[in-house]
């Protein structure tokens, strides 16, 4: 368990409207991640943060943004949420494991609904 | 363009047999890879790894063999039990450090029937 909840869990909301995500980790994790997972597609970056403040875009980050003010936090906004963007969102934290390099944890997931 | 793939959508496997999980990947760059499994409702959780330098690595019933010649690497599960019924997901990622995004293929199904 690496200490990663998600909020909320459960959300249906309307074509439009803004729509925020959090993530919360509670090991001081450096490293931060936001995915989502559709049918056909497994699991996809949206974006990502080494640090406070710092960010960077993943493979469909389109319509997406993300903030980071403290370590334990990780946004995720949707700013005008649209039907493509019903899916299954999943936070991940980064580690060093056992192997040779890090090894990604996630979260429980957030399933999303715009009607 | 897939950089990961895995062509099988699903698996079936008896109890106590090995199973067997391919997959693909296009990118030479890439020299980490890892595997997770997936229930239904939760979130993927990290199952094993293998890095470039090595071309097997085993943790219990788990083995994950790489051919980087062929690009091509498979999970063994060795023997089978219904609990392994999930979907897995093979990863890949250009370097070791925390930043380096991963690249997921899009799953296989397997289902281990008693």
């Amino acid at each position: 368990d690496a200490g990663i909840t998600q909020s909320p869990r459960h959300k249906v909301t309307e074509t439009g409207t803004p729509v925020t995500l959090r993530c919360h980790q509670t090991e001081n994790h450096r490293y931060m991640y936001w995915y989502r997972q559709d049918p056909g597609h497994g699991l996809r970056l949206i974006h990502y943060s080494y640090g406070v403040k710092d960010t960077d875009k993943g493979e469909v980050s389109d319509g997406y943004s993300v903030s980071r003010s403290k370590t334990e936090d990780f946004l995720l906004t949707l700013e005008s949420a649209t039907s493509s963007q019903t899916s299954v969102y999943f936070c991940a934290i980064s580690e060093f494991g056992q192997g040779d390099g890090y090894e990604q944890y996630f979260g429980p997931g957030t399933r999303l609904t715009v009607t | 363009d897939q950089q990961v793939k895995q062509n099988s959508p699903s698996l079936s496997v008896q109890e106590g047999r090995i199973s067997i999980l391919n997959c693909d990947y296009t990118n030479s760059m890439f020299d980490y890879f890892l595997w997770y499994k997936k229930y239904p409702a939760e979130g993927p959780t990290f199952l094993i790894s293998i890095s470039s330098i090595k071309d097997k690595n085993e943790d219990g019933r788990f083995t994950v063999f790489l051919n980087k010649s062929a690009k091509h690497l498979s999970l063994h599960i060795v023997p089978s039990q219904p609990g392994d019924s999930a979907v897995y997901f093979c990863a890949a990622s250009a370097g070791y450090s925390g930043n380096t995004p991963l690249v997921f293929g899009k799953g296989t199904r397997l289902s281990v029937i008693a």
